[in-house]
């Protein structure tokens, strides 16, 4: 079958970093995306990885291991409105179909 | 517009009736997609299309759920015969082009509660 895991949730202070990882194992990979969503809104893209290594920019970061299944967003310099939940989507073989985890709710703490 | 617009924003149906959901993809975007998210989950695969072609609807979970997209940009997903278990925000997506690079743009989404 075909699986991503990413943790329930993590808390950690304002100004600090946090790292989201996310692990796969699906039918072919054509690429990871990060979204960020706060409550009630639309998810918003965050960043794509395709192929291995670190991906910059501003304060989030992404990483890809693609032998391994694993990728990881960093989230630099925390502030509050960076409070929400961070989905984990892989697109396999099935172009149209980007597969989503269940998120990372991320509580950002004065 | 800017986005991807959705209407409406909430819906309440009574278990039974049918409900049609509207999406107003960016224009010009060739690719829409729908998504239905629980709460507390993340977004599960409905169906997608390219223009007016529905290329895949393997997400869709019974056959009271039909999407269309007639003219290749508004799209409408209408489930029939609303049942509880329905219950969930539906997303609209749109993508610019058909590539593995290009970044699907959500919309709010249609809350939709069966009572």
């Amino acid at each position: 079958g075909q699986n991503i895991d990413q943790p329930t949730e993590m808390t950690a202070t304002e100004g600090a970093i946090v790292q989201i990882n996310c692990t796969y194992q699906t039918s072919g990979f054509n690429g990871l995306f990060w979204y960020q969503q706060h409550a009630g809104e639309a998810p918003t893209f965050l960043s794509y990885n395709v192929l291995d290594g670190l991906e910059e920019k501003g304060r989030f970061s992404s990483f890809l291991s693609r032998s391994k299944g694993y990728s990881y967003l960093l989230l630099k310099e925390l502030q509050m409105k960076d409070s929400a939940s961070y989905l984990c989507a892989v697109r396999g073989d099935s172009w149209g179909k980007l597969q989503f985890g269940a998120g990372t709710q991320v509580v950002v703490t004065p | 517009g800017a986005g991807v617009s959705q209407s409406p924003r909430y819906k309440v149906a009574k278990r039974g009736q049918d409900v049609a959901l509207r999406c107003d993809p960016i224009s010009g975007h060739v690719s829409l997609f729908w998504y239905q998210q629980a709460l507390g989950q993340g977004p599960e695969f409905l169906t997608y299309f390219q223009n007016e072609a529905q290329l895949d609807k393997s997400g869709l979970p019974s056959d009271r759920f039909f999407a269309e997209r007639p003219e290749g940009s508004v799209s409408t997903l209408k489930i029939q015969r609303t049942q509880q278990e329905d219950s969930a925000v539906y997303l609209c997506a749109s993508s610019l082009v058909d590539s593995s690079a290009s970044p699907l743009h959500f919309g709010n989404g249609t809350r939709l509660t069966v009572t």
